[in-house]
């Protein structure tokens, strides 16, 4: 079965500091790889998905993610963030050729505080 | 103004109560989810579905039970089994199961007392 694991719970910042959220994924196979935030009071939105080709992956509001399939990882970054990226962070894969294709799987969140 | 409507946002009942959780979407995809989110728990899957008349158990499908007689609506029950029901429950759809993103309703939260 698959699974996600996102090491950090709650990642205090800075305005300016940059942003890096790890993500590791348990599946050997072919994997659709996503990131989605959830503001205040908001409904969950994508951030960026990784389907193929260029495994650094460019989203919304400057978030970028990198595949690295050696590691079963799908890392978020940000160079710079703001106070408005304040939120909690869900890291999820999907494995579309697998025995469960319907399974989005999701990491247990990472919830960034970022001090004006 | 296409999108997914979960409704109540809120709901309270009454433990030893079966409740039903809304879910329409109107943007033509075929694959429907519910999921639990609670606390430090992430999301977890309850039920999918990829096509009308079909659904799949998730992760933590135990006293619950879903329908999809409609493409656009897939609505949960949370039956009395469920042992700890109270929670956060999102709705989500896709174009296709697993292969296009999924998008998100606003949430109902259901307190049961």
């Amino acid at each position: 079965a698959q699974s996600v694991s996102q090491h950090n719970h709650h990642v205090i910042l800075s305005e300016a500091a940059s942003l890096e959220l790890g993500c590791n994924y348990s599946y050997g196979g072919t994997v659709n790889l996503f990131w989605y935030v959830q503001y205040p009071g908001q409904h969950l939105q994508l951030l960026l998905k990784y389907f193929s080709g260029d495994p650094l992956v460019k989203g919304i509001k400057g978030f970028e993610a990198e595949f690295i399939k050696s590691k079963f990882s799908f890392n978020l970054r940000k160079p710079s963030v703001q106070w408005s990226d304040t939120a909690e962070y869900f890291c999820a894969v999907n494995a579309p050729y697998g025995g469960s294709q319907g399974n989005l799987i999701f990491g247990k969140g990472t919830k960034l505080s970022v001090k004006p | 103004d296409g999108g997914i409507t979960q409704s109540p946002k809120y709901l309270f009942r009454k433990e030893g109560q079966n409740v039903t959780l809304s879910c329409e979407q109107n943007l033509n995809h075929d694959a429907m989810y519910w999921y639990r989110q609670d606390p430090g728990q992430g999301l977890r899957l309850i039920y999918y579905s990829q096509i009308v008349n079909d659904f799949q158990k998730g992760d933590i499908a135990e006293g619950y039970s879903v329908s999809r007689e409609k493409k656009e609506s897939f609505p949960l029950t949370v039956t009395s089994a469920q042992k700890n029901p109270t929670a956060f429950y999102l709705c989500a759809s896709s174009a296709q199961t697993g292969r296009t993103e999924a998008f998100f309703g606003q949430g109902t939260r259901l307190t049961v007392v």
